[in-house]
């Protein structure tokens, strides 16, 4: 089955502490997302990527870092510059940015600071 | 500013009583407009795109209506497991899809 699969489902982090969250997609697309989800907020753009070895920073890209060393990965690392990380994070993958395309989603990873 | 409103933000409708959410948006050419339903705790679900004024998509007991400033989501006859929060989107012109913040439907039995 083709997807986007996101893990882990739940992750704690401590003050300080960098975190990576993954993202794999084996739907063939070229362009993949990071949003984060906050109670009574639309979901915001963190990064993203159309193409590999190459991501740009999205509304709210401080604290947060990514790569993209592979067409079908996107991990995203949540830094201890990022002040409030507690949320939803959510990765998704269209065909392609240029093409104003659907984008899916996966299940999302939420993220908790103890 | 490109941005994305939705109403009412919490619906709640008997089982069988028909309704619209309603999705306004201000965009500078629009590229696009998207309705995702999402499930507690779960990642939106894609359920219907518009591009052009006029157009209707249908999917069960949801119908998407699109005109030049807003989108309609119209449920009929909705069942308990219609209950979801349903998201609207937008493309501007710069490629950057934009999220209005939902609207939680409750469908009770």
């Amino acid at each position: 089955d083709g997807g986007i699969t996101q893990s882990p489902k739940y992750l704690f982090r401590k003050e300080g502490q960098n975190v990576t969250l993954s993202c794999e997609q084996n739907l063939n697309h070229d362009a993949m997302y990071w949003y984060r989800q906050d109670p009574g907020q639309g979901l915001r753009l963190i990064y993203y990527s159309q193409i590999v070895n190459d991501f740009q920073k999205g509304d709210i890209a401080e604290g947060y870092s990514v790569s993209r060393e592979k067409k079908e990965s996107f991990p995203l690392t949540v830094t201890s510059a990022q002040k409030n990380p507690t949320a939803f994070y959510l990765c998704a993958s269209s065909i392609g940015l240029a093409g104003f395309n659907e984008q899916f989603f996966g299940p999302g990873t939420r993220l908790t600071v103890l | 500013e490109d941005q994305v409103t939705q109403s009412p933000e919490a619906l709640r409708l008997q089982e069988g009583e028909s309704s619209s959410l309603n999705c306004s948006y201000t965009v500078s050419g629009l590229r696009g407009l998207f309705w995702y339903r999402q499930d507690p705790g779960k990642g939106p679900e894609f359920l219907f795109t518009l591009y052009s004024a006029g157009e209707e998509k249908e999917k069960e007991r949801l119908k998407a209506t699109l005109t030049k400033k807003e989108s309609f989501l119209h449920i009929t006859a909705p069942k308990p497991e219609d209950s979801a929060t349903y998201l609207c989107a937008v493309y501007n012109q710069g490629g950057k899809l934009i999220f209005g913040q939902g609207t939680e439907l409750s469908v009770k039995p």
